[in-house]
């Protein structure tokens, strides 16, 4: 079984659609929940972070974290074309600590269409 | 400020033969990553360097692969002889190291490894 569960999607929306993306993940001791986005060719950018449970909000993203359903989600509001990419999660167990090493989901390919 | 810089972009090797891959960090920051995303799979942890010592090595598949971080500077890491499953996507991230703590980490473009 995969540590993080991720839609690989395809998922296409028209611009100005709320894009909801999701990873649940197995292991209950990640602390720290990232997303990711990377453009074709790039590497990967971090675009938010949120430690435990509750949201954090940044613009038009929105981040959110179940500990207890193990599940996280990132909420983008009126979805632009330039928001069309793939989009990661990713987890740490103690970040700050000695390793940090990053797990991944496998990644939602996102098109928003104009 | 430069981003993390990684080369070549693209190799395509034969099966059996070497290749080294190359990683220029951030300036400054000591951590430094590897990570590999074979076709179809996640993105997946290879090794940490902190400065010129391996913090932990344990994603590393096997004694093909050597990595490197001489002087705490770039890293390269080596694929000696590479075998099919070696082909992915090799990124590289850095990311800062003060008081002891780790931060965010900043990756660079990969570098897409074939091998035929």
């Amino acid at each position: 079984q995969k540590e993080v569960e991720q839609d690989p999607g395809p998922l296409s929306v028209p611009e100005g659609a709320i894009v909801s993306l999701n990873c649940t993940y197995s292991n209950s001791a990640f602390q720290y929940f990232m997303w990711y986005r990377q453009y074709s060719r790039k590497g990967p950018e971090l675009l938010m972070y949120t430690y435990s449970s509750g949201n954090k909000e940044d613009g038009r993203f929105t981040a959110q974290v179940d500990k207890s359903s193990k599940y996280i989600s990132l909420f983008i509001r009126d979805s632009q074309p330039s928001d069309s990419a793939t989009y990661l999660c990713a987890m740490i167990m103690n970040y700050g600590g000695a390793t940090n090493k990053l797990i991944f989901g496998t990644g939602t390919l996102l098109a928003v269409q104009p | 400020e430069a981003g993390v810089t990684q080369f070549p972009s693209h190799s395509v090797i034969e099966k059996g033969q070497t290749v080294t891959l190359r990683c220029d960090p951030i300036s400054g920051h000591d951590n430094l990553y590897w990570y590999r995303r074979v076709m179809g799979k996640e993105i997946k942890f290879l090794l940490h360097f902190v400065k010129e010592s391996k913090q932990d090595e344990s994603g590393m598949p096997n004694n093909r692969f050597l990595a490197e971080r001489t002087g705490g500077t770039y890293s390269t890491l080596k694929v000696q002889p590479a075998e099919l499953e070696d082909s992915g996507v090799y990124f590289c991230a850095s990311s800062q190291l003060a008081g002891g703590l780790t931060y965010e980490q900043y990756f660079g473009p990969g570098t897409r490894l074939t091998v035929t």
